[in-house]
């Protein structure tokens, strides 16, 4: 089953500008990440935040957490046209795997 | 290490046929997952297992979709009969512990199976 559903389906923006995708998921978490896809490619791992964190940044990558709005948003600063590809937010609900969302595909114009 | 294996990386084959997807996982993570991809469906769950047992398989769509992990280097997900409406891409993934703990899955590059 989907927990993460990502908004919105697609982006597309230029080189330079930043990226804003958002996550929202139905049921409480320990800890939330995120994932790229390249197409043709398999997932990899981005960032994790565990749900007693708000924010959390890796480089270019900002995400942040609202357990109250069960909510996610990752944002990719001064994008690249290498940033194109799929982003996807995983879930746990305790258990030992992640569900996985519908997944945001980004177009980055060079 | 060389990440997480998967062969072949395309099959196409005809509706009836037996199809077996083989992963390896990254040497030392204890869990192993099945994923299949569709536009329609994005990113499912078929299975997971621990230590080499099958923990979850309620994701497995129908008694013609098996998965076996017989050692900790190996995994089969087999289709019998193949049917077109199970053409996806099925990835494998491999994780050194529970995603509740936080571990992070280390996902193969994924079978692309097409039944004609």
């Amino acid at each position: 089953s989907q927990q993460g559903e990502e908004d919105p389906q697609a982006l597309s923006i230029q080189e330079g500008e930043n990226a804003t995708m958002n996550c929202s998921y139905k049921t409480s978490i320990n800890n939330l990440q995120w994932y790229r896809q390249n197409s043709g490619r398999g997932l990899v791992h981005l960032i994790l935040i565990r749900s007693n964190e708000r924010e959390k940044h890796s480089g270019r990558l900002r995400v942040t957490l609202d357990t109250s709005k069960k909510s996610s948003s990752l944002l990719i600063t001064a994008s690249r046209a290498a940033d194109t590809a799929s982003y996807f937010c995983a879930t746990d609900e305790g258990g030992n795997q992640f569900y996985f969302g519908t997944g945001t595909s980004l177009t980055v114009i060079p | 290490d060389a990440g997480v294996i998967q062969s072949p990386r395309h099959e196409v084959t005809e509706m009836g046929q037996e199809v077996t997807l083989r992963c390896k996982p990254i040497s030392g993570h204890d869990y192993l997952f099945w994923y299949r991809q569709t536009m329609m469906r994005g990113l499912e769950l078929l299975i997971y297992f621990n230590n080499n047992v099958p923990i979850d398989d309620s994701g497995m769509p129908e008694d013609r979709f098996s998965a076996k992990m017989p050692n900790a280097s190996f995994s089969t997900l087999k289709i019998q009969p193949s049917e077109p409406r199970d053409s996806a891409v099925y990835f494998c993934a491999s994780s050194p512990g529970t995603g509740s703990l936080g571990y992070e899955q280390y996902f193969g590059p994924g079978t692309r199976l097409t039944v004609t």
